[in-house]
């Protein structure tokens, strides 16, 4: 079936960038989301790329998509105290069902 | 603009006790979904619903049941709850295509 896999922590110092990796297996998937999840918070969407594109830049994060081996990164740049969240990668094939990573923890060392 | 609403944030029940988890959507989306998310995992899916009327089961459905009468409403009932059943709770709205709106969650423990 569908898997979406990310390391679970990653430990940056503030104003470094940070790349959080994903991979997932489904290789009709239309859409790739990551959310964010904040202590106590449900999970909110971050940035989005469509399976037809390479890269898309927003502010401080880029997201990288190499379809040929089905990896999806994340890059927060200047990364803040703030930024210390669950980051969960999801990929969804235009159907109803989307698939979630487990999530990795981002830890900000001031 | 409220979203995705769910009512209650917090619950504490004891074993064997029932309850039903709210989750209301003023999106006019057809997706609802519920999912749960235990300490330092991720979220698995509970239950889901493509329309009124219509829902079937995800992952973990043992336990639970749900209806979806309106597009609106989308309540997760607990019968019989159990120490396994402590959670977090997220409800999720959308649309084919589109990405999801969650619920801020319901906090539950069974003790």
């Amino acid at each position: 079936g569908e898997d979406v896999e990310q390391s679970l922590f990653l430990s940056v110092r503030e104003g470094d960038s940070s790349v959080i990796n994903c991979t997932y297996t489904d290789s009709s998937s239309t859409y790739l989301y990551w959310y964010k999840q904040e202590p106590g918070a449900g999970l909110q969407l971050l940035t989005y790329i469509f399976s037809n594109m390479d890269m898309k830049q927003d502010q401080r994060l880029t997201v990288l998509l190499n379809k040929k081996d089905k990896h999806l990164s994340l890059r927060i740049a200047d990364t803040q105290t703030g930024d210390s969240a669950i980051y969960f990668c999801a990929e969804n094939g235009g159907g109803f069902k989307t698939i979630f990573g487990a999530g990795t923890r981002l830890f900000v060392k001031a | 603009n409220a979203g995705v609403t769910q009512t209650p944030k917090f619950r504490i029940l004891k074993i064997g006790q029932s309850m039903t988890l709210q989750c209301a959507q003023d999106m006019n989306h057809n997706y609802m979904y519920w999912y749960r998310q235990d300490p330092g995992m991720g979220l698995k899916l509970i239950y889901y619903s493509v329309g009124a009327g219509i829902t079937d089961k995800g992952e973990v459905p043992n336990g639970y049941n749900v209806s979806r009468s309106t597009t609106e409403d989308f309540p997760l009932r607990l019968e019989l709850a159990a120490p396994s059943q402590t959670s977090v709770y997220f409800c999720a709205s959308g649309r084919q295509g589109s990405p999801l709106h969650f619920g801020n969650g319901t906090r539950l423990t069974v003790t």
